[in-house]
């Protein structure tokens, strides 16, 4: 147990619609890291926030935008999902940006149909 | 650009046989290396890291790995493998230094434990 939670565990939607995932940092972590898991492949980063800012991306585009509230909780919000959105969601966070340890969340499954 | 490759997308061993898990890395610049395990539908779980220092790296579970500048690699063996090992490993790579530093994932090796 890692002290990082993400809600809900599954979700179904279908193309075209919003979806808002959360994630619960453990206590005294400020920076949080989310990920896409593509079926059979390695985890992508997305992006991180870093007390409230974002301060890094990969390479998704904008439809895929983020918050961090000041007790360092986050979200994940996708817009005009796809079917290739279809991935678990990690969440990761660590005590400060420049820690090198992460800490997983057990992920949010979404399926788009 | 750092990237990682796991060699082998799938590796079955017999109980008890040693295990062993291929990771290189490219990177301009030797990155921190990590191995994680993640059982079916749950998050990852880190197992050993490397960052400085001894480049031999115990984890949990009777995991350890080797980080060999050379060879440019970071492979995670255990000398006897057991039934809960069964899971899906990943390999990442983080950036030394910097604040806005993401871990890059290897595309992972399912290992399987046969009885």
């Amino acid at each position: 147990e890692t002290g990082v939670t993400q809600s809900p565990t599954h979700l179904i939607k279908t193309r075209g619609q919003q979806v808002t995932l959360r994630c619960s940092s453990q206590s005294g972590h400020n920076t949080v890291s989310w990920y896409q898991q593509a079926l059979g492949q390695g985890p992508q980063f997305i992006f991180q926030y870093y007390r409230e800012e974002e301060n890094g991306r990969g390479n998704f585009p904008p439809r895929f935008s983020g918050l961090q509230f000041p007790n360092y909780s986050s979200e994940l919000n996708v817009n005009a999902l796809e079917l290739d959105d279809s991935a678990l969601y990690l969440c990761a966070t660590r005590t400060t940006s420049w820690e090198d340890t992460q800490y997983f969340g057990p992920g949010t499954r979404l399926t788009v149909l | 650009a750092q990237s990682v490759t796991q060699l082998g997308s799938h590796v079955s061993v017999s109980e008890g046989a040693l295990v062993l898990l291929r990771c290189n890395y490219s990177s301009s610049v030797p990155p921190y290396l990590f191995w994680y395990v993640q059982y079916p539908n749950q998050g990852l779980q880190l197992l050993l890291k490397y960052t400085t220092g001894a480049t031999l790296v115990k984890g949990i579970n009777g995991f350890e790995a080797e980080f060999k500048k050379s060879e440019t690699s970071f492979h995670l063996t255990k000398p006897s493998a057991h039934m809960s090992d069964a899971a899906e490993y990943f390999c990442a790579a983080l950036k030394p230094s910097g604040s806005a530093r993401q871990l890059t994932f290897g595309s992972g090796t399912q290992l399987t434990v046969l009885p």
